[in-house]
């Protein structure tokens, strides 16, 4: 099995640009999460999905991040427009419910010009 | 508020050597805790968690409430056991999972 997939791997975008980042999660897993990953630093949670739910989101930054999951699977992360603190790995997670063991993705490495 | 702290941001070992990768949080209600870990080129995954009381690849890690810490320790360090090494805290019942910012060891042969 693949396990979570995620692309693009890298983007490179110029400030003020949106950008999306998409996810597709571990087949049977309802829970799905965004974090995001700044140099030196570990994961910082995002949102949470429950199937097509967001339950967790209160360190998306709203005026500029959005997300969904359609139909509970895949999931959609954008940011516009986008500012030069916006570089940074994002990564997607599932897993079979909230309480379970989180799988990673490989990440998309976004670098902000 | 939730905090993991991991001091060191760089531990380097020899072959062989003890090791002991440090974490301390912060957090009032009943702690999970997990290590995971992320070699080179290869995704963040989980290690082991406190409540399986389980040894993988030769680790293991006791919480300890009294100090707030949860030491990942290792008698015999390889050098496969370099890569970057992250202490997780989850919040009971809210599934959130708060990272600490990592400690990269280094095991030199």
């Amino acid at each position: 099995e693949a396990g979570v997939v995620q692309s693009p791997r890298y983007k490179i975008i110029e400030k003020k640009q949106p950008v999306a980042f998409w996810c597709n999660p571990i087949s049977g897993h309802n829970t799905l999460y965004w974090y995001r990953q700044n140099l030196g630093q570990g994961p910082e949670l995002l949102i949470r999905y429950e199937n097509e739910e967001a339950v967790d989101d209160s360190q998306l930054p709203k005026d500029r991040f959005s997300a969904e999951r359609l139909k509970g699977v895949d999931s959609t992360l954008k940011i516009q427009p986008a500012e030069l603190g916006d570089s940074a790995v994002y990564l997607c997670a599932s897993s079979q419910s909230g309480g379970g063991e989180q799988f990673f993705g490989p990440g998309t490495r976004l670098t902000v010009l | 508020a939730q905090r993991v702290t991991q001091p060191e941001k760089l531990l380097s070992v020899f072959k062989g050597a003890p090791v002991e990768l440090k974490c301390n949080y912060s957090y009032s209600g009943s702690p999970e805790l997990f290590w995971y870990v992320q070699y080179s080129r290869q995704r963040l995954q989980l290690l082991l968690r406190h409540i399986s009381r389980e040894s993988i690849k030769g680790f293991t890690a006791d919480l300890n409430k009294g100090e707030t810490s949860f030491h990942l320790k290792k008698p015999f360090a390889q050098e496969e056991d370099s890569a970057m090494y992250y202490c997780a805290l989850r919040v009971t019942g809210g599934f959130k999972t708060i990272f600490g910012a990592g400690t990269r060891l280094f095991v030199k042969a």
